[in-house]
């Protein structure tokens, strides 16, 4: 199956930008998709496959794709921005079949 | 709104079968575009996508779980299922229902999750 990796974590001072990245072979022909996760919550999608903010999601998180790796960036990062975030694409062994990436902590500082 | 609750027991002995159910409301199971979604999280660990059942009725599991997972669908109920069977504390998770987006190519709902303890 396919890997989608992530930096562990990350920190950004507030106000600051902030770009986690997600490379796996996979994302050179499957859409990706990402999730922020505070604790104790479920996961809840910021960014679609087509690159489009779900209503209520902030629009300084945007995301982009290049290659084999899709990028998820938040400008002016705010204190409630602190969280996981994991992409998700399909996987290549399977059209069918999905992955998760293995997780961006990001802090803000 | 489209809002999912899984449910089921919190605790289940190893070798057993784990069963968990998600109830959707404000959409149908019945109509296509989306694929209703099991995915876990061990403590402490990133997320796992367990498998989907698609209103057709196909199915699609992670391999590393297709010789234990099932995923059914009663539409009269609007509730999808998991059962996941010989479970062992490496099944311990919380597990979450979610809806595939076959349109946005995303999970757009999830459930609140629900914690799985396997143990004796």
């Amino acid at each position: 199956s396919s890997e989608l990796t992530q930096d562990p974590a990350v920190s950004v001072a507030l106000g600051q930008t902030v770009r986690i990245t997600c490379q796996g072979d996979t994302l050179r022909s499957n859409y990706a998709s990402w999730y922020q996760q505070k604790p104790g919550q479920a996961p809840v999608v910021v960014i679609d496959g087509k690159k489009n903010r779900p209503s209520g999601i902030p629009d300084r998180i945007s995301g982009s794709r290049s290659g084999n790796t899709a990028s998820l960036t938040i400008t002016g990062a705010q204190a409630e921005d602190e969280a996981d975030y994991y992409c998700s694409s399909r996987d290549n062994s399977g059209k069918h079949n999905y992955v998760f990436g293995t997780g961006t902590k990001v802090t803000v500082l | 709104q489209v809002q999912l609750q899984e449910s089921g027991p919190g605790l289940v002995k190893p070798s057993q079968t784990l069963s968990l159910t998600c109830t959707v409301s404000g959409a149908s199971l019945s109509r296509g575009g989306y694929y209703w979604t099991w995915i876990r999280q061990h403590p402490g660990k990133g997320l796992e996508w367990i498998g989907y059942i698609y209103y057709s009725g196909s199915t699609y599991y992670t391999p590393s779980l297709q010789s234990r997972v099932t995923i059914s669908v009663d539409t009269s109920q609007n509730q999808f299922s998991l059962k996941l069977s010989s479970v062992t504390a490496a099944d311990t998770a919380v597990y979450y229902c979610a809806r595939g987006n076959n349109g946005d190519y995303c999970f757009d709902c999830w459930g609140q999750g629900t914690l799985v303890t396997v143990s004796s």
